[in-house]
């Protein structure tokens, strides 16, 4: 079975970091991008960033809303995918979820149950 | 950053009805376009990519189209797990932006 679980979701003090894994089985972990979007309480999607393939140069995007303070990374022999998140404020509490994206397709096929992240003193 | 806008942000209907959403970019972004499903309390489900492309499983009565910057998705017969969230999202270039989403009630 395809399938993603995310793990590593907790309450945070405001400034501090947390890590998100993203773990990948019953697929070639490598062959695709992997993406992270969170949802806050009440709230719409709102995609955070991801990492391209390592055949696509293992790149990283984000959202203006994180850059500079969340890193993603991958580790393609464990079949994980990593969210950083350093600097952590209120408005980033929400779940977050990761997906896998296709090359042929850039959609989000393949989503996990998502992690919640709350962020408060 | 491209915006993505959809509409109606809330749409009741009936078991039955069709029912059509709709998504603009604020600049074109060709086909790259799809669209999700969230019920509630679980991970959004895809939909439709390429703006018109079916992905395997998902029940015929769904259909998109559209080009450039306007797209739809179309429900042809709603059934009674059809209401539920939708979200349009851009995959044209990052940031990968999604659409406020429109939420289907039962009238």
């Amino acid at each position: 079975e395809v399938q993603l679980v995310e793990s590593g979701g907790d309450l945070v003090q405001p400034g501090r970091s947390l890590r998100l894994s993203c773990t990948g089985s019953g697929f070639t972990f490598g062959d695709y991008a992997m993406n992270w979007v969170r949802q806050a309480p009440g709230k719409g999607l709102e995609w955070v960033g991801f990492i391209r393939s390592k055949t696509y140069g293992g790149t990283t995007e984000f959202a203006a809303s994180v850059k500079g303070r969340f890193a993603i990374s991958r580790d393609d022999s464990k079949s994980i995918a990593y969210l950083q998140m350093n600097g952590l404020k209120s408005e980033d509490t929400a779940m977050y979820y990761c997906s896998r994206e296709p090359r042929k397709s850039l959609a989000f096929d393949i989503w996990g149950q998502g992690t919640v992240v709350t962020v408060s003193s | 950053d491209i915006q993505m806008t959809q509409s109606p942000s809330s749409l009741s209907a009936s078991v039955g009805d069709r029912v059509t959403i709709t998504c603009r970019a604020s600049q074109t972004i060709s086909n790259f376009l799809n669209w999700y499903q969230q019920e509630p309390g679980k991970a959004p489900k895809l939909l439709i990519y390429s703006a018109s492309t079916l992905q395997s499983g998902v029940p015929s009565r769904f259909s998109g189209s559209g080009s450039g910057t306007d797209f739809t998705l179309t429900v042809s017969s709603l059934q009674p797990e059809d209401f539920a969230t939708y979200y349009c999202q851009q995959s044209y270039s990052p940031p990968r932006t999604f659409g406020q989403g429109t939420k289907l009630e039962i009238q």
